[in-house]
């Protein structure tokens, strides 16, 4: 599982409050993502780390905002949080030079 | 953004019988890959099959690449109820640097005993 873990595991929250998602590693790895999962639409990237301090969007990132200031924490933040971003969401690391990635177990989260 | 589609989108199959999936992407790529997700589960890393490869196995798994197609499949043969699942193929554009892998909608394999 490559030492990936994701906190919380599951998350209900309402409309409008701001909603933080923790995702740790142990190997030390740069790159680390955020992917949100939703029926109908495969997994779709939100943003990216490729270091400390260093992130980019991905396809999906409006409405979040991340944060990387440690090499094994990659934080992502829905400011206010909306019904639309009701979904399964997966971080990801990885390793080595050829782009295999490797997956937390995934957060789910509601907003009613 | 560049994307690999996985055809078809769903695919039942009997125990012991191969089940094929194939994934289509839209300009060169360095490498393809193939993940696997068990329902409520992250995604797991299969194989990955360079640009100069035309075949790969691992195991009861076989990946071919067409890069003149611009098209991969993957072949599981003898499937078993644990390979029910959903597979998705994934690409990474340009393929160099800080490119992330975008992955398509996936394949539903439902494997009955």
């Amino acid at each position: 599982d490559a030492g990936i873990t994701q906190s919380p595991r599951h998350k209900v929250t309402e409309t409008g409050t701001p909603v933080t998602l923790r995702c740790h590693q142990t190997e030390n790895h740069r790159y680390m993502y955020w992917y949100r999962q939703d029926p109908g639409h495969g997994l779709r990237l939100i943003h990216y780390s490729y270091g400390v301090k260093d992130t980019d969007k991905g396809e999906v990132s409006d409405g979040y905002s991340v944060s990387r200031s440690k090499t094994e924490d990659f934080l992502l933040t829905l400011e206010s949080a909306t019904s639309s971003q009701t979904s399964v969401y997966f971080c990801a690391i990885r390793r080595g030079p050829t782009y295999e990635q490797y997956f937390g177990p995934g957060t789910r989260l509601t907003v009613t | 953004s560049q994307q690999g589609e996985e055809d078809p989108q769903a695919l039942s199959i009997q125990e012991g019988e191969n089940a094929t999936m194939n994934c289509s992407y839209k300009t060169s790529i360095n490498n393809l890959q193939w993940y696997r997700q068990n329902s409520g589960r992250g995604l797991v890393h299969l194989i990955l099959i360079r640009s100069n490869e035309r075949e790969k196995h691992s195991g009861r798994l076989r990946v071919t690449l067409d890069t003149s197609k611009k098209s991969s499949s993957l072949l599981i043969t003898a499937s078993r109820a644990a390979d029910t699942a959903s597979y998705f193929c994934a690409t990474a554009f340009p393929p160099s640097g800080n490119t992330p892998l975008v992955f398509g909608k996936g394949t539903r394999l439902s494997v009955i005993a």
